[in-house]
């Protein structure tokens, strides 16, 4: 889905460097995510936000920092980076369910491999 | 808060068989329900959603089901090819909150 797009798309780094990923849309929708996806397991949230003053820490938030600039960027950082912190990490955007016509399916971006040396 | 389990977490198929794929719910309030299809090194895609005035959806050879007493739906796909080889996800929503997905089940299509 081009309308959700992230970059880096492929990051090597080192043990204790600080990186930060990038999520942008251009779906209008208020509410943006961070998963993390690991080899053959399923989708693990980090963080998430329903507009651009909330920020709410998902299942596994320990390592990670988010940053909401505006409703079409959210941002994932990783302080110092760690190995096991070597995944796929997948931004993904969502309307607001609860109205007449809104859904809360959500739509993912390209995916940003990240191996931590 | 919700929580959704899959099964299988995996499933082989001969081709032309059908597969089915298995989610429960525990949030009674739930009232939407997606299914992704996830490609090797792709993005998880939306493939059918059913909401919880339905019964059942269909789109070709894919369908959904779904029994809210039971709290459970499942997706069916009927005259397997090859090329739905793949990671499929259940989720679960009440709507104005967030998806809780299933855990993922890898369908393997054997030629």
């Amino acid at each position: 889905d081009a309308d959700v797009t992230q970059t880096p798309r492929n990051r090597i780094t080192k043990t204790g460097k600080r990186i930060m990923l990038e999520c942008s849309q251009t779906k209008g929708h208020d509410r943006m995510y961070w998963y993390r996806q690991d080899p053959g397991l399923g989708l693990r949230l980090i963080y998430y936000s329903f507009d651009v003053k909330d920020i709410n820490k998902g299942e596994i938030s320990d390592g990670y920092s988010v940053s909401r600039q505006a409703q079409a960027k959210f941002s994932l950082s990783l302080e110092s980076a760690i190995p096991n912190q070597t995944a796929l990490y997948f931004c993904a955007t969502s309307d607001f369910g609860g109205g007449p016509s809104g859904t809360d399916t959500q739509y993912f971006g390209p995916g940003t491999r990240l191996t931590v040396l | 808060g919700e929580n959704v389990e899959q099964h299988p977490s995996t499933l082989s198929v001969q081709e032309g068989d059908s597969a089915v794929i298995k989610c429960t719910y525990s949030d009674s309030a739930s009232n939407y329900f997606p299914w992704y299809k996830q490609e090797l090194g792709k993005r998880p895609q939306l493939i059918i959603d059913i909401r919880s005035n339905v019964g059942e959806k269909k789109d070709q050879r894919i369908a959904v089901t779904l029994n809210k007493t039971a709290k459970h739906f499942s997706l069916h796909i009927t005259e397997t090819q090859p090329e739905d080889s793949a990671v499929y996800f259940c989720a679960a929503s009440n709507a104005g909150n967030m998806l809780t997905f299933g855990g993922g089940t890898r369908l393997m299509v054997k030629p």
